[in-house]
């Protein structure tokens, strides 16, 4: 069965101050992993799609990037608008095309 | 804007009743996902559907039951209501195939009393 474990569960940081929010997953054969960004009382807005090892993408102040074994969402000087939960999800194949989710990282940028 | 519309946006029941959940899309998409998020939760699958059919399912019981319509627009049915079954419920729609994304609408609120 597929598993997806974010880390960490909550993250706080200043203005301006980088971090990288990680996503470790288990699949039988990954076909996607997908970063989502929530906020309160919202679906999940899509932000990225990873397909293999070494692929990365960016936008704006977002780039994420993926290894066999886990995902890397990396902020650069964030600022307050980026506060949300970033949601990380994996789909593994077979008959239908389920994303399995992690418990997601709540982000809090403060001024 | 996803395009995305789920209706209704909040919902109150009590136990042992029953509710309908409909969601639509103005993508063109035609295969949808249901899945139902618990406060401090990711999402997890209930089921999905492709061309009107189910197209696989999540570990929830049968009471937990899905529609699609010709036109991709889909319904959740829960029957039995019951406590745990509080929870924000989300759709998303894809064009097929588990490496397109999925997009969601903003859900429906369902609190059971």
């Amino acid at each position: 069965e597929d598993q997806v474990t974010q880390s960490p569960e909550a993250l706080r940081l200043q203005e301006g101050e980088s971090s990288s929010l990680n996503c470790s997953y288990t699949v039988s054969g990954l076909r996607g992993l997908f970063w989502y960004r929530q906020d309160p009382g919202k679906g999940p807005e899509f932000l990225f799609t990873l397909y293999s090892a070494g692929e990365e993408k960016e936008k704006e102040r977002l780039k994420a990037t993926l290894t066999k074994k886990e995902s890397f969402l990396h902020i650069t000087a964030p600022k307050p608008e980026d506060s949300a939960t970033y949601l990380c999800a994996v789909n593994s194949g077979g008959s239908n095309y389920k994303l399995t989710f992690g418990k997601g990282t709540l982000l809090t940028v403060n001024p | 804007e996803t395009g995305v519309t789920q209706s209704p946006t909040h919902l109150i029941k009590t136990r042992g009743q029953q509710v309908t959940l409909r969601c639509s899309s103005q993508s063109g998409h035609n295969t949808v996902s249901w899945y139902q998020q618990a406060l401090g939760q990711g999402p997890q699958f209930i089921f999905q559907y492709y061309r009107e059919e189910e197209n696989g399912r999540g570990n929830f019981p049968p009471r937990f039951s899905g529609l699609q319509f010709p036109n991709y627009s889909s319904e959740l049915n829960v029957n039995a209501l019951e406590l745990d079954d509080s929870a924000l419920y989300l759709c998303a729609f894809s064009s097929g195939g588990g490496n397109q994304p999925q997009h969601f609408g903003d859900g429906t609120r369902l609190s059971i009393l």
